[in-house]
């Protein structure tokens, strides 16, 4: 119940286009959903982020879409740039006990874009 | 402000030795999180520790340990190290990490490599 699905594995794009990457959860309690991106040899880097009681959230050229119903929220970039070639993952945040909490991440998505 | 810094970067150590990885958060985050990211497992979650108190744990055998320090740095130790422990160790702080949005940012990470 703690899993966060990710899709596709990899992506390939042409510069320009658009990459859209999806996550599904299962686990109501979720209640933060980030966006992280990685770069090879760097840790993740928090690039979005959404709360449930919104449907998208845009920040430049990265948008995140959420469907709390269907328990599935997406990462979209427009206008995709060789820059953002780098691997991305969801995640999904949830109390534990007392004040603690965690993030559970999606298994990643290795996106290339093509110039 | 300085980001969150992992030292080593790099490790290598034989099979059944002990390795300590330290970890310096953000200044004014409390709460420090460790990761091991491995290409078949993905991003999985270690422990979290606040005001020097472990607040939660994954499912990870008791030869991971950690500890956090009055000033929010942490470490982590891994005793009788295996194969398998041939990782990307990543630390990441937060505010608190109990509240809210649940922003976390990590280092660079460690590689450590078993042989």
């Amino acid at each position: 119940q703690q899993q966060v699905k990710q899709s596709p594995q990899s992506l390939i794009v042409q510069k320009g286009g658009i990459s859209i990457i999806n996550c599904a959860y299962e686990n109501t309690a979720f209640d933060y959903f980030p966006w992280y991106q990685q770069f090879p040899g760097k840790g993740p880097a928090l690039l979005i982020a959404i709360r449930p009681d919104v449907s998208e959230k845009k920040e430049g050229r990265f948008t995140i879409s959420f469907n709390k119903s269907a328990k599935q929220f997406s990462l979209h970039i427009m206008d995709s740039q060789p820059g953002d070639s780098a691997t991305y993952f969801c995640a999904a945040s949830s109390r534990t006990s007392g004040s603690a909490r965690q993030l559970t991440f999606g298994s990643g998505t290795q996106l290339t874009v093509l110039p | 402000k300085a980001g969150v810094t992992q030292t080593p970067r790099y490790l290598i150590k034989t099979r059944g030795q002990q390795v300590t990885l330290s970890c310096s958060p953000i200044s004014g985050h409390r709460s420090v999180s460790w990761y091991q990211q491995t290409p078949g497992q993905g991003l999985q979650f270690l422990f979290e520790y606040f005001s020097e108190t472990q607040r939660n744990k994954g499912n990870f055998p008791g030869r991971f340990s950690g500890r956090q320090f009055s000033n929010s740095r942490s470490e982590m130790n891994v005793s009788t190290l295996e194969l398998g422990d041939s990782a990307l160790y990543l630390c990441a702080s937060s505010l608190t990490g109990g509240t809210g949005a649940y922003e976390q940012y990590f280092g660079p990470g460690t590689r450590l490599t078993v042989t």
